[in-house]
This record gives C-alpha cells, sequence and structure tokens, in this order.
C-alpha cells in the first residue's frame, strides 16, 4: 500500500546533538518530497523540500535532509540541536496532484 | 505579504450543530487545501480547492464539505457534527495544486465538539 512513514514516534535529544528523524515511502514513482515542523497550536511551517537534482537538501533553520532511491527515504538531519527546535516534525509526500503526512516525530530537546 | 488566515481561531460547538470554518490564503494562491488534525490519527487530507472546483477528496463522510469564492477564500462545514470530529483544521494554500507547489498552512482552528 502506498504511505509514508516515519518509524519514531518520539525522540529525545541532548541540546547541541546531533540529530536524524526518519522517513520512508512507499510510491511506485519518486514523489516530491517535504518536511515540515509544527509548534504546539501552531499550524506547519517548511524546513524543506526535494523535487528533484541533487540529493542533499539545504532548508531553514540549519536543518538538511538526504533523498535516498535505493532506501525510499528522506531524512532529516541537523548537526546541533538548539533548545527552540523542540516540536512535532512531519514528512510529508506527494505523489500525485495531493500531499500525504506522516504521523509525525515529536521532538523532546533536554538542556 | 500576509500569510494564511484562519478564522476563528477557537470554536466550541455542540453535538448535532453545524459549523463554517474561513480561510483566507495567501494574495495570488489559487489552491487551497484542508486538514484536519486529531492525536489518534495524524494530519488527514480533506480536501483540495483551485480555481474554485475541488481538485482532490480524502475519505471523509459527506458531512463534510467546502467551497472556494473567486476571490481564492475557502471555507468548509461540517454538518450534524459528532463528539469525534474534535480536532485542528488546518488550511494550506499554494499556488498551484499541493502536490506540486509548496504548500503554507496556516494557524489553524480548534474545534471542540460537546
Amino acid at each position: 500500500a502506498q504511505s509514508v512513514t516515519q518509524p519514531d514516534i518520539h525522540i529525545t535529544v541532548s541540546e547541541g546533538a546531533s540529530l536524524e528523524l526518519r522517513c520512508n515511502y512507499s510510491y511506485g514513482a519518486t514523489p516530491y518530497l517535504f518536511w515540515y515542523v509544527q509548534s504546539p497550536g501552531q499550524g506547519l511551517q517548511l524546513l524543506l523540500k526535494y523535487f528533484s537534482g541533487d540529493t542533499l537538501v539545504q532548508g531553514i533553520k540549519g536543518f538538511e535532509a538526504e533523498f535516498k532511491r535505493s532506501q525510499s527515504s528522506f531524512n532529516l538531519r541537523k548537526p546541533s540541536v538548539h533548545w527552540s527546535d523542540a516540536a512535532e516534525y512531519f514528512c510529508a509526500v506527494a505523489p500525485g496532484d495531493d500531499m500525504r503526512f506522516g504521523a509525525g516525530t515529536r521532538l523532546t530537546v533536554k538542556p | 505579504k500576509a500569510g494564511v488566515t484562519q478564522t476563528p481561531r477557537y470554536l466550541i460547538k455542540t453535538r448535532g450543530q453545524q459549523v463554517t470554518l474561513s480561510c483566507s490564503p495567501i494574495s495570488g494562491h489559487r489552491s487551497v487545501s484542508w486538514y484536519q488534525q486529531t492525536p489518534g490519527q495524524g494530519l488527514q487530507f480533506l480536501f483540495e480547492y483551485f480555481s474554485e472546483t475541488q481538485r482532490n477528496k480524502g475519505n471523509f463522510p459527506g458531512r463534510f464539505s467546502g467551497r472556494q469564492f473567486s476571490n481564492s477564500r475557502s471555507e468548509m462545514n461540517v454538518s450534524t457534527l459528532e463528539l469525534g470530529d474534535s480536532a485542528l483544521y488546518l488550511c494550506a494554500s499554494s499556488l498551484a495544486l499541493s502536490g506540486v507547489a509548496e504548500a503554507f498552512f496556516g494557524q489553524g482552528t480548534r474545534l471542540t465538539v460537546v
């Protein structure tokens, strides 16, 4: 079945540590790929997107993501997490004319 | 330029009532999508409108409906409210259909059904 999976429901990292959030998709062709962040009570903000080209994508707030076709993955990374990064992160795919979201990963940052 | 505006931000309704939520997209954006977000089901796609026409629809009952006006503003309506309709309803606008263009989200309308 077509799907987008974020295997980690909740991740806790220490401030200053590196971060990797996982996203896998299952579609016939490579869809457009997105990462969004949602702070409590707020809407979603786009961090970065991949349509084609360079498989390493740079986004806002120091985030980057790497598209790996062989693994059907689009993992989000940040080398050094800040306390303000605590939020919920959503991977989204657009296999056609609509967008589908993963279940989200909640990030907690320890001081 | 102004972002996506959703009104109202909070709403409390009684079971059986109906509700209308409003979304004003970013100026120039022609696509408006609606999503329901709940702790149990996550973000679920409701429908998308582009140039006043519904282009895509998610798997929701007919009680959920929407429309888009000529100025791209959109409304969604939920009739005969159920307790399970309590959720954060998010609207997103984009220049083109959401699958091919970046979507910008509003802050959402928090609907509580009692």
